[in-house]
């Protein structure tokens, strides 16, 4: 695809459940960002990942929350046993070139809506 | 810490005239700066950044943005607002932790009347 997607679009679930929210990257980009969305605490980085590993994950707010990278491309951001402040639009972003390149843009998908309730 | 401001929660403008959305910045060493806009229900979509060099950059959809240091800010502009152009808009910086980690601001609601 041309840009970077995500799904679902809209996850409603109930507090306690598990959930899995997955990103598709650009094709070809070897850097994908988690960020998170919510009223309270605006755009807030959440993980990094180059290539299949995750050299920064000091953005993630709790060990409930966990992420993947398989094969370089798609990630999946796990989040166990939600609770209601976990209610956000989750968003990622890919971009081409690795580390602090002046060239390295962020690229975001649609981001996923989550409902804890 | 490296951190960028946005002052004004919304900004109004009618269409046709000039628009500036405000931001400002702090930051150790060069900054690197970005201005994205999101849609309602819609990601975040580039419009521009700063990286070196003029201090005027121009972006998509018209826009543009003037670094200037000796007031670290990195003000958004159009020179004809379009109603369409209503929407939130987010200046960045990417911090220099190793990679390109962005920090953003509170968000700007532009609002654009016919």
């Amino acid at each position: 695809g041309a840009g970077v997607s995500q799904s679902p679009s809209n996850k409603v679930t109930e507090k306690g459940k598990d959930v899995e929210l997955r990103c598709d990257p650009i094709s070809g980009h070897t850097a994908l960002y988690w960020y998170r969305q919510s009223l309270g605490q605006g755009l807030e980085f959440l993980i990094y990942f180059q290539g299949n590993s995750a050299p920064d994950k000091s953005g993630l707010p709790s060990d409930r929350f966990s992420a993947e990278r398989t094969g370089g491309s798609v990630s999946t951001l796990t989040i166990q046993r939600t609770q209601q402040e976990d209610s956000a639009v989750y968003l990622c972003a890919s971009s081409l070139y690795p580390g602090l390149a002046r060239r390295e843009t962020q690229y975001f998908g649609p981001g996923t809506r989550l409902l804890v309730l | 810490a490296q951190s960028v401001a946005q002052p004004e929660d919304q900004v109004n403008v009618a269409e046709g005239n000039p628009l500036t959305v405000k931001c400002t910045y702090s930051v150790s060493g060069n900054p690197y700066l970005f201005w994205y806009v999101q849609y309602p229900n819609r990601g975040l979509q580039f419009l521009l950044k700063y990286i070196t060099g003029d201090n005027l950059v121009k972006g998509s959809y018209g826009f543009e943005a003037e670094f200037n240091k000796s007031q670290t800010s990195f003000h958004l502009k159009k020179p004809s607002a379009l109603v369409s152009d209503s929407a939130l808009y987010f200046c960045a910086v990417r911090v220099n932790t190793g990679f390109q980690k962005l920090v953003f601001g509170t968000g700007t609601r532009l609002l654009v009347s016919p």
